[in-house]
């Protein structure tokens, strides 16, 4: 079957630094991508590893270790609106499909002042 | 960016009926669109990949006959949810992949439908 885990809950303050680890165990694998999904809102896109280490894009970056299926994003400079659930997702041809996205658990982040 | 957008945002029907979500993409064109669904404070669960002019795919334990995917063109995809139960009620979101941006996955607004 295919797994992805996430902590449940993180809590941060703010202007601090965050890391939110994502473990998988799938059937197929194309990469793996970050979402983060305000209450009640649309997932949005934040990252995307196909390839091993780090990819850095503003104040989130996403690294990727695919010899140990575990990839994980780190948030700088933490804000008040970074307060949301974030998930990961692998991408990965399933069942004959390509380019399906699997979910992870999901992480929710609370930043504090 | 690709934008997705939804219809209707929330809808609240009567147990038995059956409700039709659309899911367009504005601004390009998506031969494949994907359905999830995500109970509160969890995460969001593939139902379906939608593909313009063929059959849906539907993930394993997903009634076909119950949730009816059409993708007619190239820029929409309904599901409808028949016979609607309140254990149907629930976050309803679509995506669409925009192959001309690395195949990603851009979604919608959501659907949140509560049957009484």
């Amino acid at each position: 079957g295919q797994s992805l885990e996430q902590p449940s809950e993180v809590t941060a303050v703010e202007g601090a630094i965050v890391q939110i680890n994502c473990t998988y165990q799938t059937s197929g694998f194309y990469g793996l991508s970050w979402y983060q999904q305000h209450d009640g809102g649309a997932p949005t896109f934040l990252s995307y590893n196909a390839l091993d280490g780090l990819e850095e894009t503003g104040r989130f970056s996403s690294f990727l270790s695919r010899s140990d299926s575990y990839g994980y994003l780190l948030l700088q400079e933490l804000q008040m609106k970074d307060s949301a659930s974030y998930f990961c997702a692998v991408r990965g041809p399933y069942g004959g499909a390509t380019n399906k996205l699997i979910f992870g658990t999901g992480t929710l982040l609370a930043v504090q002042p | 960016g690709a934008v997705v957008s939804q219809h209707p945002s929330w809808v609240i029907c009567k147990s038995g009926t059956s409700v039709k979500i659309e899911c367009r993409s504005l601004d390009f064109q998506a031969t494949t669109m994907f359905w999830y669904r995500q109970f509160p404070k969890q995460s969001l669960m593939l139902m379906a990949t939608s593909n313009e002019g063929s059959k849906a795919t539907y993930e394993q334990g997903v009634e076909k006959d119950k949730f009816l995917i059409n993708h007619a063109s190239l820029t929409l995809s309904t599901l409808t949810v028949t016979s609607a139960h309140p254990e149907d009620s629930s976050f309803y979101i679509c995506s669409a992949r925009d192959t001309g941006t690395y195949n990603e996955q851009f979604f919608g607004p959501g659907t949140r439908l509560t049957v009484l």
